[in-house]
């Protein structure tokens, strides 16, 4: 079975610096895809970038990029100039890829992230 | 953008009782989930549909609970005989077929059993 694990319970980070959320996973699988989701206090889940585990370069959308090593299975999140509606959990997700039936999303149990000024 | 509608936001039910909780996912998605969080763990996966059939469900999907697709726009999670531990936010998503992308997801049902 695949498990996902966020070991940082909390990380803070200062408006306009960078920070990392760090997630490792385990899987026997070759092909798969990650996710970073964002849950704000409204709860709702918010997808902020997805990696393909054959793909070799980093996914990157606007402040949001990370550092995918799979053969340390490592899948971290990097946010970049932080702004204060970063503040939200961050949750790191994992599905194999669909092979024609509905694959579902492993999580793991999520990185509170505060921004302050 | 599209998105996943779910109905009511939050739910107040006494223990036992029978809930039904209600989404409309995009139109054009074809596999449907639905998730729970209790509160400040992390989120779970319940089950996913496809084809008017359960594709998969976790161990948590017991006969107590059911879904459904009862027309062409909602899916729908019914909860029988409610316990004080089903207290949870619920989350519904969709997905497109075979696009492997991140589900969209709702923003939830929040459910609370007294």
């Amino acid at each position: 079975a695949q498990t996902v694990t966020q070991s940082q319970p909390e990380m803070s980070v200062q408006e306009a610096e960078t920070v990392t959320l760090s997630c490792t996973y385990d899987t026997s699988e070759s092909d798969y895809y990650l996710f970073w989701y964002k849950q704000p206090p409204s709860r709702q889940m918010i997808l902020v970038i997805r990696q393909e585990a054959y793909k070799q370069q980093n996914a990157t959308e606007n402040r949001f990029s990370v550092n995918f090593q799979k053969a340390a299975k490592s899948f971290s999140l990097k946010i970049s100039d932080s702004q204060l509606g970063d503040a939200a959990m961050y949750f790191c997700a994992y599905r194999r890829r669909n092979t024609g039936t509905a694959s579902k999303l492993t999580f793991g149990t999520g990185t509170r992230l505060q921004v302050t000024l | 953008e599209p998105e996943v509608t779910q109905t009511p936001s939050h739910q107040v039910t006494q223990m036992g009782q029978e809930v039904i909780l209600r989404c409309v996912p995009i139109s054009n998605h074809l596999y449907f989930y639905w998730y729970r969080q209790i509160l400040g763990q992390k989120v779970e996966f319940l089950v996913s549909f496809y084809n008017n059939e359960i594709s998969e469900k976790s161990e948590i999907f017991d006969d107590q609970f059911s879904v459904e697709r009862p027309d062409g726009s909602n899916f729908t999670l019914k909860i029988r005989s409610t316990k004080l531990e089903d207290s949870a936010m619920y989350f519904c998503a969709s997905s497109e077929q075979l696009a492997n992308y991140g589900y969209t997801f709702g923003s939830g049902t929040r459910l609370t059993v007294v």
